[in-house]
């Protein structure tokens, strides 16, 4: 079974600008979370998606955004980039309400200049 | 608000001892409890997990002990690996069907040969 993908795997970005990460879960996982992981902030949850609806939202500027499409792939955007939003953005995804066990992706590192 | 935290950020040990990995949370409605591995380059990869009903659980060269009552958690393995060396994270959620994780601050474990 193919794990979890993310793409792109890179991505430099200027202030300013925005961006749009992509997440393709595991087969028959609904459920998909992305998290934002920085050296100094550690792993931190930016939102799940189930069923094309937002089930969860962590404390992040409206910046952040994210959608889930019919097939279970969801993406996150990312508007008017900050310095502060270089980092290794996570993509895991799992059966909601069947197991707490969540699979994650490879990450996409976003470097801001 | 509530955090998951680790006692020590770096623990080396020797090839073939085991390891002991210590993390303390402050919120006491969390219901479970998870280790993930994340070597560099990857995404964290889950290792086990415990429920808050449970106070230790053994899988492959691992285990996982919870003490409530001190809100403590953690994570021994045994005979260690070169292939064990890797950041270990705790995680918490609060309750069955929340996929929002809070995770730890991270310990690196490095393996001498």
């Amino acid at each position: 079974k193919a794990g979890v993908t993310q793409t792109p795997r890179y991505l430099i970005k200027t202030r300013g600008q925005q961006v749009t990460l992509s997440c393709s879960p595991i087969s028959g996982h609904r459920s998909v979370s992305w998290y934002q992981q920085t050296p100094g902030q550690g792993l931190q949850f930016l939102f799940e998606y189930f069923s094309e609806t937002q089930r969860n939202k962590g404390n992040f500027p409206g910046r952040f955004s994210g959608r889930q499409f019919s097939n279970s792939r969801s993406e996150m955007n990312v508007s008017t980039l900050e310095l502060g939003d270089s980092a290794l953005y996570l993509c895991a995804s799992s059966l909601r309400g069947q197991s707490y066990e969540q699979y994650f992706g490879p990450g996409t590192r976003l470097t801001v200049t | 608000g509530e955090s998951v935290g680790l006692h020590l950020p770096t623990l080396s040990v020797q090839e073939g001892d085991n390891s002991i990995i210590n993390c303390a949370y402050s919120n006491s409605a969390s219901d479970y409890f998870i280790w993930y591995k994340q070597e560099s380059g990857k995404g964290p990869q889950f290792i086990i997990d415990i429920r808050s009903n449970m106070d230790k659980r053994q899988g492959q060269r691992v285990t996982v002990l919870l003490n409530k009552t001190v809100k403590h958690l953690s994570l021994q393995i045994a005979a260690t690996q070169p292939g064990d060396s890797a950041v270990y994270f705790c995680a918490e959620t609060g309750s069955f069907g929340n996929e929002k994780l809070t995770f730890g601050t991270g310990t690196r474990l490095t393996i001498i040969p």
